[in-house]
């Protein structure tokens, strides 16, 4: 069975620094999707950055990036010169990818990241 | 294109009352879904369907039911509500072929409130 570790319930980061928001997953497949979304207060889901298992490079989409280190089975994210506006609950998940079909996705329990002025 | 929307967006109802979340998507997706989430809980997947007259469970099927008449449109019935069905509800669509272009859009959610 897939499963979603995200082990820090709450990050605080100081306004422009950079911040690294931990994912870990279980699966016995090879092949699989990793992915970051943002929830910010007024709820809606937020897609940010998608990760292939085959993927060679690190994904990055502007200020995102995951750091992938497929060995340890982790998907860090990392957001770089945080902002006001990141402050919110994110979600690393997971699916299945084989060929054709695709499983569905697999949420962890999320990370309250915080941004101080 | 609205993307993906949800009615109603907030509703109160009592134990044992029934009512029916409506989810429609107009980028043609292949794939609807519905998840619900609770305080310190990620996102799990109630029911879900991979075209127009299929529907599969999820990961917490119980006390749910679903249809999906119309590829644009999926809907999530409560037939005899009861308090642990209080929850966020998020509808999501994606066109099914997997990859870094299927990704699954969200709905803005229904927050519900069983007493």
């Amino acid at each position: 069975a897939q499963k979603i570790t995200q082990t820090q319930p709450g990050m605080f980061v100081q306004e422009k620094e950079a911040v690294t928001l931990d994912c870990t997953y279980d699966t016995s497949d090879q092949s699989y999707g990793l992915f970051w979304y943002k929830q910010p207060s007024s709820g809606e889901m937020i897609f940010l950055i998608y990760q292939g298992s085959y993927d060679e490079q690190n994904a990055t989409e502007g200020r995102y990036s995951l750091n992938f280190q497929k060995a340890r089975k982790s998907a860090n994210l990392v957001i770089s010169a945080s902002q006001l506006g990141d402050s919110a609950m994110y979600f690393c998940a997971m699916r299945v990818e084989d060929g054709g079909s695709q499983g569905n996705l697999i949420f962890g329990k999320g990370t309250k990241l915080s941004v101080k002025p | 294109n609205a993307g993906v929307t949800q009615t109603p967006k907030f509703r109160v109802l009592k134990t044992g009352q029934s009512m029916t979340l409506l989810c429609a998507q107009d980028m043609n997706h292949e794939y609807m879904y519905w998840y619900r989430q609770d305080p310190g809980m990620g996102l799990r997947l109630i029911h879900y369907s991979v075209g127009e007259g299929t529907t599969a469970k999820g990961e917490v099927p119980d006390g749910y039911n679903v249809s999906r008449l119309k590829k644009q449109n999926f809907l999530l019935g409560l037939e005899s509500a009861a308090p642990s069905q209080t929850s966020v509800y998020f509808c999501a669509s994606s066109w099914g072929g997997g990859g870094r272009t299927d990704t699954q859009y969200f709905g803005p959610g229904t927050r519900l409130t069983v007493l």
